[in-house]
């Protein structure tokens, strides 16, 4: 079945260095890929999305690339903020593998970023 | 503030015990998602209504579990007999377009 792998944490990293998290994905259909954003004591965050293969997402500094030939999603931000502390989220939607539009989930990474 | 809301956002139970909890999705929204997280992992699907119809529901629901969205608007969860491996944080997310879901801050399930 459909699956998602990323890159385990905890990722620590000072304020102003480049971010990589990597994500990876196995799909029976044409997936659409997502990252999600969960701040300390709030709710999951839609951070950014691509819905094809060679799409880019971008939000908040943050970029992703939907690589089909690598099944990959891989987060990246150039540099990044205290502000940015979380855990991320990779997903995937495969409507059309017969998932209903429901995402699946990688297991997520936590970042910790220090002044 | 127009979010997905849950209630309770906390709850305590002993074993055996049934608990029930509730769902507010964004109004707009036709669809209605249930997820179940655990420590250390990523939200896993247990459930989806499209309205007020269940279209989909995981293998992790067991009998169990029972979930109904009458009128196509707020949804409820029910865990029946809860087992201390129901501990989790219990998530609704509601959504228009397939896969960009809103998320409410969840609901933590703690059984004794």
């Amino acid at each position: 079945g459909d699956s998602v792998t990323q890159m385990e944490g905890p990722v620590t990293l000072s304020e102003e260095a480049f971010l990589t998290i990597n994500c990876t994905y196995t799909a029976t259909g044409y997936p659409s890929l997502f990252w999600y954003v969960q701040y300390p004591g709030e709710g999951l965050q839609l951070l950014l999305k691509a819905t094809k293969a060679d799409d880019k997402g971008s939000n908040k500094g943050f970029e992703a690339t939907y690589r089909k030939e690598t099944t990959s999603f891989h987060l990246e931000k150039g540099s990044v903020q205290v502000s940015d502390s979380a855990v991320y989220f990779c997903a995937l939607s495969d409507q059309y593998g017969g998932s209903q539009g429901n995402l699946i989930f990688g297991k997520g990474t936590k970042l910790s970023v220090k002044p | 503030d127009t979010g997905v809301s849950q209630d309770p956002r906390h709850k305590i139970t002993k074993r055996g015990q049934n608990v029930t909890f509730r769902c507010d999705p964004i109004s707009e929204h036709n669809r209605l998602y249930w997820y179940r997280q655990t420590l250390g992992q990523g939200p896993e699907f247990l459930t989806y209504f499209q309205n007020e119809a269940q279209l989909e529901k995981s293998r992790l629901l067991s009998d169990r579990f029972s979930a109904e969205r009458p009128k196509g608007s707020f949804s409820t969860l029910e865990i029946q007999r809860t087992e201390q491996g129901d501990s989790a944080m219990y998530l609704c997310a509601s959504s228009l377009w397939a896969g960009e879901l809103f998320f409410g801050e969840g609901s933590r399930l703690t059984v004794l």
